[in-house]
């Protein structure tokens, strides 16, 4: 069936470098996607997002990249932070079904 | 003042209890979602509702029911809880413009024994 995954489920690196957060879907009919951020004891909070006429959008420090030929998703965190330390969650929509991944937890070591 | 607010924070029930898990919100959103979250599966989506008479299932609605008292209120129901419907239940809101970003509340951890 149609999914949601992440290619990692945990990623550490060391403060203040690049981090790249991996995200495979397998709808080829969502034409919405959205990275959100949980850091623990919270709910997701959302970071960015890019539709499915784009194949790159940044933000502030972030960046996501959508590649639809391979039906693959990335985030990048430019000088990672330790705030920046919570699992992050691609989510794909197509219509009214918003489809969450399991989430990759970035640890960042000081 | 949070913007989605859920109650209560923290439940512990036993097997056949009946449940509410309650969502308000003050953004002044139409549409409202429950989530609920499993280790390593992520949010799954139980019921949506993009307005106030409208109520849809979402993935996996069996054993849960809705309703939504008013635009700012959604209430999750569990009508008589069993051990796997232990979870974090999260509810969220959204606008339904272009960009559809959902605004999550911070979560009700249900234990069901």
């Amino acid at each position: 069936g149609e999914s949601v995954g992440l290619h990692l489920p945990t990623l550490s690196v060391q403060e203040g470098d690049n981090s790249i957060i991996n995200c495979a879907y397998s709808n080829s009919a969502s034409d919405y996607f959205i990275w959100y951020k949980q850091e623990s004891g919270k709910g997701p909070q959302f970071i960015i997002d890019i539709r499915s006429n784009m194949d790159k959008r940044q933000g502030q420090r972030v960046t996501v990249l959508l590649n639809k030929t391979v039906k693959h998703l990335s985030l990048q965190i430019a000088a990672t932070q330790p705030g920046d330390s919570a699992v992050y969650f691609c989510a794909e929509n197509n219509r009214h079904d918003m489809r969450f991944g399991a989430g990759t937890r970035l640890t960042v070591k000081p | 003042d949070a913007d989605v607010t859920q109650t209560p924070r923290n439940r512990i029930t036993k097997t056949g209890k009946r449940i509410m898990l309650e969502c308000s919100q003050t953004k002044g959103h139409d549409r409202m979602y429950w989530y609920r979250q499993d280790p390593g599966l992520g949010l799954r989506l139980i019921y949506y509702s993009f307005d106030v008479k409208d109520i849809n299932k979402g993935e996996i609605s069996d054993g849960y029911s809705v309703s939504r008292q008013a635009q700012a209120k959604f209430s999750l129901s569990l009508e008589s809880a069993i051990p796997n419907q232990t979870a974090l239940y999260f509810c969220a809101t959204s606008s339904g413009q272009v960009v559809d970003e959902q605004f999550f509340g911070p979560g009700t951890r249900l234990t069901v024994l």
